[in-house]
């Protein structure tokens, strides 16, 4: 069975910080993972994604996260925070296109 | 191009009530999901469509939940009698093709909150 663990439900950075959110999943097969994120009264919106090519994948707005299998993470990060980063982020795993999520966790950036 | 839209984005109702959510995906999109999230939880799933048949419905929590998708177009779900434990936002998301949905192109709504007193 899949799952999908989001340490930390909210993580609080100043603005120019390093953001790091972590993910750490589970599954019985190689899996395709994703980071969603939801901005205030928007939808989720494909951050970037894990499909078995490069391990360290680029996203959109600066973010990137690195596929480690042998610590089964996919932690994301961002050098330097911007205030419009405020959101709500969502690490995912699937390999049948049924999406497993995990918790959620809230970003917030302080000025 | 319309992304996917949800209807209500906010619903209120008492126990016992019946409640229509409605989804309308992206033109040409085969591929519906519903999706759940209750308070303080994971999103979980709840049922996949391609065209109009039900693929995947093994998320869907009891039977006073149906999901319909006629003509392959916009979907309903009905909840019917709702209860307090369904309270939550349900998104909906659609894609192109079954692969792409595998590879994460799916493009969701922005949910329909669902308050149940």
């Amino acid at each position: 069975a899949q799952s999908v663990t989001q340490l930390g439900s909210h993580v609080s950075v100043s603005e120019g910080a390093l953001v790091l959110l972590r993910c750490n999943y589970s599954s019985s097969v190689p899996p395709y993972l994703f980071w969603y994120v939801q901005y205030p009264n928007q939808g989720l919106q494909l951050l970037l994604k894990y499909t078995s090519a490069a391990t360290l994948v680029k996203g959109i707005n600066g973010f990137e996260a690195e596929f480690k299998k042998s610590e089964t993470s996919f932690h994301l990060t961002k050098p330097s925070a911007h205030m419009s980063d405020a959101a709500e982020y969502f690490c995912a795993v699937t390999y049948t296109g049924k999406l497993i999520f995990g918790q959620g966790t809230t970003l917030q950036v302080k000025p | 191009e319309a992304g996917v839209t949800q209807f209500p984005s906010h619903s209120v109702i008492e126990k016992g009530q019946t409640v229509t959510l409605r989804c309308d995906p992206i033109s040409g999109h085969d591929n519906l999901y519903w999706y759940r999230r209750v308070m303080g939880k994971e999103i979980k799933f709840l049922l996949h469509f391609v065209k109009e048949s039900k693929q995947d419905e093994s998320g869907m929590p009891n039977n006073r939940f149906l999901a319909e998708r006629t003509g392959g177009t916009y979907s309903t779900l009905k909840v019917q009698p709702a209860e307090l434990e369904d309270s939550g936002v349900y998104f909906c998301a659609s894609s192109q093709a079954w692969t792409r949905s595998v590879t994460g192109e799916l493009f969701f709504g922005e949910g329909s909150r669902l308050t149940v007193l």
